[in-house]
């Protein structure tokens, strides 16, 4: 089945250490990108990429870093720079077919927690 | 960029009856996309419904159709013949119309069918 892949689904840090998130697609998207989300929020961009070897610095990128090496590919670094990591984290991804919609479709997402 | 105002923190609705949750929005942009995302509790987004700014006619799919006023830049999802299943998270979203894809989501509005 088509879909986008997140894993893990929970994940725990410790202080001042990186952890790596997962997500991958078989949907042959070009454009991917990862949302942080807090209790009583809404979704909040962090980074995204529309094609391979490129990405822009979303709306909280500090203390994030990622990388998309693969087009199915789009892995979310937290780093020890991210002082208050706790929050659901989901990816998305979408083609970027001009003149048509665009419908960002999503992972299940991954729960992180500090320890 | 867009900012997306939901104003229902929560809303009840007896199983069968219709419910209207609101979204306003705010842009510049001449072009623009309106959607809507349901969030279960396990915490996947799922895309209901679209709305194109130029689009002259109200979305519909299945049960939800999207109330679009243009020029009180509102876009309300109405969900008729409410199902338990529907109790969930609903977010308003929009893009800026172009193939950069990215949503800017409001904080959503808690939904809770009764029997």
């Amino acid at each position: 089945d088509g879909g986008i892949t997140q894993s893990p689904k929970y994940l725990f840090r410790k202080e001042g250490q990186n952890v790596t998130l997962s997500c991958e697609q078989n949907l042959n998207h070009d454009a991917m990108y990862w949302y942080r989300q807090d209790p009583g929020q809404g979704l909040r961009l962090i980074y995204y990429s529309q094609i391979v070897n490129d990405f822009q610095k979303g709306d909280i990128a500090e203390g994030y870093s990622v990388s998309r090496e693969k087009k199915e590919s789009f892995p979310l670094t937290v780093t020890s720079a991210q002082k208050n990591p706790t929050a659901f984290y989901l990816c998305a991804s979408t083609r970027t077919s001009a003149g048509a919609v665009n419908i960002q479709y999503f992972g299940a997402g991954t729960r992180l927690s500090v320890l | 960029a867009q900012k997306i105002t939901q104003t229902q923190p929560g809303m009840f609705v007896q199983e069968k009856e219709a419910v209207t949750l609101d979204c306003t929005y705010d842009t510049s942009d001449p072009s623009y996309g309106l959607f809507w995302y349901k969030q279960p509790s396990s915490g996947e987004m799922i895309f209901l419904i679209y709305q194109g700014s130029y689009d002259q006619q109200n979305a519909t799919e299945g049960r939800y159709s999207l109330n679009f006023q243009k020029a009180r830049k509102s876009a309300n999802l109405v969900i008729s013949a409410s199902q338990l299943g529907d109790s969930a998270m609903y977010f308003c979203a929009a893009d800026r119309g172009s193939t950069l894809g990215r949503l800017y989501f409001g904080r959503g509005t808690q939904l809770t069918v009764w029997p």
